[in-house]
C-alpha cells in the first residue's frame, strides 16, 4: 500500500535555528497538506498546497513558516527561526478525491 | 464554524468491558466527511473510518463499531469486549464541504486506557 513518508523521524535542533522537514506524499495524489500537534493536544491544520501554491493556510502558518515542492516528489516544511514553542509533531498527508493519507510523523524538539 | 467536541477526555476501562467514545461534530455544510484515527503512544495516526453525510448506515468492523446520527450530529465509536491494546489516543475528525482538497477538522481526541 502507497505510503506518505517523512524524514527525519525525529530532530532536535537549537532555538533561533532553521529547519527544513521533509515530506515524499503519494505520488499521485493532487493535495499535500502540514498539521501540527503540540504534546498531549489535538492535530491542528497548518497549510495545504494544490497545483504548486498554497491553497489554504490556518493563522499558525506565519511568516516563519513556508512550504515548497521543490523537485514533484518532496514537500517540504521550513521554520525560519525556531521557537521553543515550535516543539510539537508534525505530520505531512496527501490527498487524492478524498483518499487521505498522513505520514508517520516528525517529532520536532527545539532546546 | 466548524467544530469537533469529544467531551470525554481520557477514559479507563477494564480488559474485556465494551466502552463508547463520543464525538460531536458542528458544521453548515450539507456535505460533510466524518473520521476516526487511532494515535497508540508511538505517535502515528491509524485511519479507522470515513463515512460521509449522505450515509447514515451504522458500520461493524470486527470489535469495532459506529453509530452516525445526523439528529444529533453525533458519530459514536464503540470497542466491543477492549484489549489492552486498544489503549491509545483516538480522534474524530471533520473534513466540511465538497471540495476535493478540504483539510481536517479534529477533535481534542480522548485518551483511552485499557487495564490488563
Amino acid at each position: 500500500e502507497p505510503e506518505v513518508t517523512q524524514t527525519p523521524s525525529h530532530q532536535v535542533t537549537q532555538m533561533g535555528q532553521e529547519v527544513i522537514l521533509r515530506c515524499v506524499p503519494i505520488s499521485n495524489h493532487l493535495y499535500f497538506y502540514w498539521y501540527r500537534q503540540i504534546l498531549g493536544q489535538k492535530v491542528e491544520f497548518l497549510v495545504s498546497f494544490y497545483n504548486n501554491e498554497i491553497s489554504e493556510k490556518s493563522e499558525i502558518f506565519d511568516d516563519q513558516f513556508s512550504v515548497e515542492r521543490p523537485d514533484g516528489s518532496n514537500f517540504t516544511l521550513k521554520i525560519r527561526s525556531t521557537k521553543l514553542e515550535d516543539s510539537a509533531m508534525y505530520f505531512c498527508a496527501s490527498n487524492l478525491n478524498r483518499g487521505y493519507t498522513f505520514g508517520s510523523g516528525t517529532r520536532l524538539t527545539v532546546v | 464554524a466548524q467544530k469537533v467536541t469529544q467531551a470525554q477526555t481520557e477514559i479507563s476501562v477494564v480488559e474485556k468491558e465494551d466502552v463508547t467514545l463520543d464525538c460531536v461534530y458542528e458544521t453548515r455544510d450539507t456535505t460533510y466527511y466524518l473520521f476516526w484515527y487511532k494515535q497508540p503512544p508511538s505517535g502515528e495516526l491509524v485511519f479507522l473510518i470515513r463515512r460521509n453525510s449522505f450515509d447514515e448506515q451504522n458500520e461493524i468492523s470486527g470489535r469495532y463499531s459506529w453509530n452516525f446520527q445526523k439528529s444529533t450530529s453525533s458519530f459514536n465509536f464503540t470497542i466491543t469486549a477492549s484489549q489492552v491494546v486498544d489503549s491509545a489516543v483516538y480522534f474524530c475528525a471533520l473534513i466540511p464541504g465538497d471540495n476535493y482538497g478540504q483539510n481536517f477538522v479534529f477533535g481534542p481526541g480522548t485518551r483511552l486506557s485499557v487495564l490488563p
